[in-house]
């Protein structure tokens, strides 16, 4: 079975340019969640989907984050206007079967995001 | 008090030891146990998963939970260079919420 898709894997830009990463879940999973990893901080929650639909953002640390689920096959996290300190390791993770407790997530392998 | 604490490491270890990760957590609503593995320059992917009090084997995983002191550890026998990797505890409250609560990690080196 193919795992969480991330792209890019790597994305270089100038502050102030938008930046869009993408997550494909895994299919037939109902949720689908956003996280942000640095050094300081670890891995933080940003922003999370069940069924399509955006259940808590309490995670996103400004307007400038927007997060979209279209389909159940495909996400987007947008940050506009980006800036430096936005630079870190963005994870997005799949878990099925919404209403069934303790489901696991399952991870992609992230989008290295870097603003120069 | 933090939610989660985890100790950061590094820890570095021979091959062949045993090695014993630990996290304590604050939170009595927590009601799923897991530990996470992160390759460099992966996603973590998960390791070891309990709902209970008590311990969980898994080949030469053991993940060990005592709810009465919040408190969980996964230990690693025989321990492998291919174990070197970001190990993460990482908590799930029971209930219609998916939401992680992630320790920090701890960065694990076995030496060959």
């Amino acid at each position: 079975d193919a795992g969480v898709i991330q792209s890019p894997r790597h994305e270089v830009t100038e502050m102030g340019q938008e930046v869009t990463l993408r997550c494909k879940p895994i299919s037939g999973h109902n949720s689908l969640f956003w996280y942000r990893q640095t050094m300081m901080r670890g891995l933080e929650l940003l922003i999370y989907f069940n069924n399509n639909v955006p259940i808590d953002d309490s995670g996103m640390p400004e307007d400038r984050f927007s997060a979209k689920m279209p389909n159940a096959s495909f996400s987007t996290l947008k940050i506009q206007p980006s800036e430096p300190r936005d630079s870190a390791v963005y994870f997005c993770a799949s878990s099925p079967h919404i209403g069934e407790e303790g489901q696991p997530q399952h991870f992609g392998d992230g989008t290295r995001l870097s603003i120069l | 008090q933090k939610e989660v604490e985890q100790d950061p490491g590094p820890l570095s270890v021979p091959e062949g030891a045993i090695v014993s990760l630990n996290c304590t957590y604050s939170n009595s609503a927590f009601q799923y146990f897991m530990w996470y593995r992160q390759y460099s320059r992966k996603g973590p992917e998960l390791l070891m998963y309990t709902y209970s009090s008590g311990n969980k084997e898994d080949g030469r995983f053991t993940a060990q939970v005592d709810k009465s002191s919040k408190y969980i550890s996964l230990f690693i026998r025989d321990s492998q260079p291919s174990d070197s990797a970001t190990y993460l505890c990482a908590f799930l409250y029971g209930g219609a919420t998916n939401k992680l609560i992630f320790g920090t990690g701890t960065l694990l080196a076995v030496q060959p």
